[in-house]
C-alpha cells in the first residue's frame, strides 16, 4: 500500500523561506494534498497539487511535484509565527480510495 | 456557519464502557469519513461512506460502528473501550466529483479512556 513519508521536525526564523519535503511511494498517486494543523485544532487544506502539474503557487505557498522521484514539497515563502503548526502531506490515487497521510512535519518558526 | 461538526469536542470515559461520537456537515456532500489521529500524530483513515453507504472500511476492530442516518450525519458508536482507543478522531467530508476531491475535516473529539 501507499507509504507517506515527511521529516518530523522543521526549525526556521520569522521572514525565511520554510520548505516542507514530502514523498510517497505509490506511482498511481493522482491528488497530493497540504493540510495545516494548529495546536488543538483540526485540519485545515492548505493546497493540492494533480499529479500532471509539476508546480502550483498560491500567495506565500508553492508546492513542486517531481513524480519521478515521487516527491512533492512545500515552500512557505516570508514564514511568519502565525505559520507554526504541523503540516501533512497526504497522497491519494482516486476520489474513492482513502488518503493516506505522512506523520506531519513540525514547524516552529523563531521570531 | 457551514462546516463540519462534532461532537463532543472531548470525552472521557472508562475502560468497557459504550460510547458515540457525533458528526454533522452542512456543506451538501456526499461523502464522509472517521479519521484516527494518535499520539503521535499520525492520521489513519477508518471509515468512508458515501450516500449513507459504507465504502471504505479500514483494519478496524468491529466494536467500532460508524453509522449514516443520512447524508449530513456520520456517527461514530465504540462499544467495550480500551485504552488504546485514546485518540483524536476527526471526521471529513467531501463533494463527490469535486475537481480536487478535498475533504474538509471537523474539529476533532479528544477521546480519553481510563
Amino acid at each position: 500500500g501507499e507509504d507517506v513519508e515527511q521529516s518530523l521536525f522543521l526549525s526556521v526564523r520569522e521572514g525565511d523561506s520554510s520548505v516542507i519535503n514530502c514523498t510517497y511511494t505509490d506511482s498511481s498517486s493522482t491528488y497530493l494534498y497540504w493540510y495545516k494543523q494548529e495546536p488543538g485544532a483540526g485540519l485545515q487544506l492548505l493546497t493540492y497539487i494533480f499529479s500532471n502539474m509539476d508546480m502550483k503557487q498560491d500567495q506565500r505557498l508553492t508546492v513542486l511535484l517531481n513524480k519521478k522521484d515521487k516527491h512533492l514539497s512545500l515552500r512557505i515563502a516570508d514564514t511568519q509565527t502565525g505559520d507554526s503548526a504541523i503540516y501533512f502531506c497526504a497522497a491519494q490515487a482516486s476520489g474513492n480510495t482513502p488518503l493516506v497521510f505522512g506523520k506531519g512535519t513540525r514547524l516552529s518558526v523563531i521570531a | 456557519d457551514t462546516a463540519v461538526s462534532q461532537t463532543p469536542k472531548y470525552l472521557v470515559t472508562q475502560m468497557g464502557n459504550d460510547k458515540s461520537i457525533k458528526c454533522e456537515q452542512n456543506l451538501g456532500h456526499d461523502t464522509m469519513y472517521w479519521y484516527k489521529q494518535d499520539s503521535k500524530k499520525f492520521l489513519k483513515i477508518m471509515f468512508s461512506y458515501n450516500n449513507k453507504e459504507l465504502i471504505i472500511n479500514e483494519t478496524v476492530p468491529n466494536r467500532f460502528s460508524p453509522k449514516s442516518p443520512d447524508k449530513a450525519h456520520l456517527n461514530l458508536h465504540i462499544n467495550s473501550l480500551e485504552l488504546g482507543d485514546s485518540a483524536v478522531y476527526f471526521c471529513a467530508s467531501r463533494l463527490e466529483g469535486s475537481p480536487s476531491y478535498e475533504q474538509y475535516f471537523g474539529p476533532g473529539t479528544r477521546l480519553t479512556v481510563t
